[in-house]
């Protein structure tokens, strides 16, 4: 079990268009979604934590009109990368925490590599 | 300095060694540690969590966190080619994780 989606897996876009990615739990409910980004050899930054109803918490740096988080379901949550530049293209990787469960345990999806031309 | 360090390799050992990955974290309120795996352009997959200092084995792996020392080490037995990924040690706390660098792995056959 712990089975988590994201969708698309790769994007590419125009400058100044908006992207969005999806991340579902496919057999578990998630309190708690995030949502990372990952340049080349580099580790996972957290860009923020989304609990679902509530707004999401963004981490500081991250721009939260350029990176809009919908946690609309215990179930899903989307990352909205609006009017994207060059500068976005990166690999996005969302991950769950269980619902009811108190180990910080994250399951992740499979990312999605956005290039913005 | 990071919260999290960790050598980011690359690492080649042949099929059959054992492989010791380390790191070393800052942050002393993290309560729990994780040890991810991941392939080239996917996503991280978890290979073991603990919450306290000590040794954890599941199969041709071990976990092992000092706190003391704040070291944290992945321990890979009988390495096999499909073990080739890039190893992420992680320190956590109010649910959120801090990830090292990564450090490639390659074992050849």
């Amino acid at each position: 079990g712990a089975v988590v989606s994201q969708h698309p897996s790769w994007v590419i876009c125009k400058s100044g268009t908006s992207v969005k990615i999806e991340c579902r739990s496919l057999d578990f409910q998630a309190t708690t979604m995030f949502w990372y980004r990952q340049f080349p050899k580099q580790s996972l930054m957290l860009m923020a934590t989304s609990n679902e109803g509530s707004k999401a918490t963004y981490e500081q740096g991250v721009e939260k009109d350029k990176f809009l988080i919908n946690h609309a379901s215990l179930t899903l949550s989307t990352l909205t990368v609006t009017s994207a530049h060059p500068e976005d293209s990166s690999f996005y990787i969302c991950s769950a925490r269980r619902l009811a469960l108190t180990e910080g345990i994250q399951y992740f999806g499979a990312g999605t590599r956005l290039s913005v031309l | 300095q990071k919260e999290v360090e960790q050598d980011p390799g690359p690492l080649s050992v042949p099929e059959g060694a054992i492989v010791s990955l380390n790191c070393t974290y800052s942050n002393s309120a993290f309560q729990y540690f994780m040890w991810y795996r991941q392939y080239s352009r996917k996503g991280p997959e978890l290979l073991m969590y603990t919450y306290s200092s000590g040794n954890k084995e599941d199969g041709r792996f071990t976990a092992q966190v000092d706190k003391s020392s704040k070291y944290i080490s992945l321990f890979i037995r009988d390495s096999q080619p499909s073990d080739s990924a890039t190893y992420l040690c992680s320190g956590g706390s109010n649910y959120k994780l801090t990830f090292g660098k990564g450090t490639l792995l390659t074992v050849n056959p």
